[in-house]
């Protein structure tokens, strides 16, 4: 299958600061989508993308569909205690279909 | 969005038996989808649950071991069968609520071990 790589792997921050991460394919999506899991829960769906170079935020958080088509930014502002969890994202071809392939994963931890 | 439930939340079971988890939809849905994801890891497709027809099912993902029944719009199984350790791993429903939004959203998930 399809190798969505995210960096980082984890994170460690302090409250308040800004948080980047991105994820790369080697393929061209179509589709970028950014979620947020937390421990025993599902995934939960922060930011859809679906245009190259397309920047859509949701309250802190922003994302870009990369230029490339080939990658995606994840970047949160001023960073709280209730952003810790994993971050995923997913990624579609055209003509593939609602199949979408996750990401590795970044592990965000807070430090207040 | 959509409100979506799964059943169990959690089990634990023996090797050999089989497990029926339940997916349900508050709303009407084009597209239901089983996940796995192993621990510590990412999400994987199993299968596209189609309603009145069989399963698609994803590269190394077969009917006999994940047999999928989606009756209606609004609800859909996944069984693993003959489990064993290996299945151990948490079972993921997600929907997507309508033609031309690729967007998906996942139920709480079934934290499934196999002793």
């Amino acid at each position: 299958g399809q190798q969505l790589n995210q960096s980082p792997q984890s994170m460690f921050i302090q409250e308040g600061e800004d948080v980047s991460m991105n994820c790369t394919s080697s393929s061209i999506f179509n589709t970028w989508l950014w979620y947020k899991q937390d421990p025993g829960e599902g995934p939960v769906l922060l930011i859809a993308l679906y245009k190259a170079g397309e920047l859509t935020s949701n309250g802190r958080l922003t994302a870009q569909f990369g230029i490339t088509r080939k990658d995606s930014f994840l970047n949160i502002s001023a960073s709280i205690p209730s952003d810790v969890g994993i971050y995923f994202c997913a990624g579609r071809f055209l003509n593939t279909g609602n199949q979408f392939y996750f990401g590795t994963g970044t592990s965000l931890t807070v430090i207040p | 969005s959509a409100v979506i439930s799964q059943k169990p939340s959690r089990d634990i079971c023996q090797r050999g038996t089989s497990l029926t988890i339940q997916c349900q939809v508050d709303s009407q849905v084009t597209m239901m989808f089983w996940y796995r994801q192993q621990p510590g890891q990412s999400l994987t497709l199993i299968a596209t649950a189609n309603q009145g027809s069989e399963a698609t099912y994803e590269s190394g993902f077969v009917i006999d071991k994940f047999p999928i029944s989606r009756p209606n719009l609004t609800f859909s199984t996944l069984t693993v069968s003959n489990m064993s350790p290996e299945d151990s791993s948490i079972y993921l429903c997600s929907v997507s609520t309508g033609t031309g939004s690729y967007e998906q959203y996942f139920g709480p998930g079934t934290r499934l071990t196999v002793t």
